[in-house]
């Protein structure tokens, strides 16, 4: 059974400051993603990554996989209050989107001014 | 980019009755649809996997007697929640893939709340 666990699952941070949010995986896989949700929302698409060192940035949010490790990071640069939001990873073990993704629990971020 | 459109956006019904939800892909026809469920609070989880004019594929722990999938097209999967209850309440949400696609598409949602 594929098991994806994000760490830390609660974070709150002040503006100006970088954190980084952790997602491993328990089976093989090359494809992750990692979403943003707010609150009463659907998911909103963040990166896609689909293969082991793949690095992809958007704004100030940087996204890495390591497949050999099982592990993908989500980088946070100098925070600002808008990016707060809850964060998942997910995976698909597929790697063809036949399967349905495994999320991970997903960490609150609130930014602080 | 692909869109996918839930109905209702939410719905509240009487504990015994039944609710349809409608997932439309708009601008392509997906191969695969899925079905997840969040309640409040949690992560998402898989409830099946619909493909056009086959049977759908549930996860396990989830009743297909109650959660009746229906795939009559490549662009349209619908979730009947049957005899719906008050555990039923949570936060449905589909998405729609093409074979080969890099990604899956997501719907908005909808949120069901049973009395």
């Amino acid at each position: 059974e594929l098991k994806v666990e994000q760490n830390p699952l609660f974070l709150s941070m002040q503006e100006g400051k970088n954190y980084t949010i952790y997602c491993n995986y328990s089976t093989t896989s090359d494809r992750l993603y990692w979403y943003r949700q707010d609150p009463g929302k659907s998911l909103e698409s963040l990166f896609v990554l689909l293969s082991n060192g793949a690095v992809k940035q958007e704004g100030r949010l940087m996204a890495s996989l390591d497949t050999k490790a099982r592990l993908s990071t989500l980088h946070i640069t100098a925070a600002v209050h808008d990016l707060s939001a809850t964060y998942f990873c997910a995976v698909d073990i597929s790697g063809g989107g036949a399967d349905g993704l495994t999320f991970g629990k997903g960490t609150h971020l609130i930014i602080q001014p | 980019g692909a869109v996918v459109s839930q109905h209702p956006s939410w719905v509240i019904c009487k504990s015994g009755t039944s609710v349809k939800i409608e997932c439309r892909s708009l601008d392509f026809q997906a191969t695969t649809m899925f079905w997840y469920r969040q309640f409040p609070k949690q992560s998402l989880m898989l409830m099946a996997t619909s493909n056009e004019g086959s049977k759908a594929t549930y996860e396990q722990g989830v009743e297909k007697d109650k959660f009746l999938i229906n795939h009559a097209s490549l662009t349209l999967s619908t979730l009947t929640v049957t005899s719906a209850h008050p555990e039923d309440s949570s936060f449905y949400i589909c998405s729609a893939s093409l074979a080969g696609a890099e990604t899956q598409y997501f719907g908005p949602g909808t949120r069901l709340l049973v009395l």
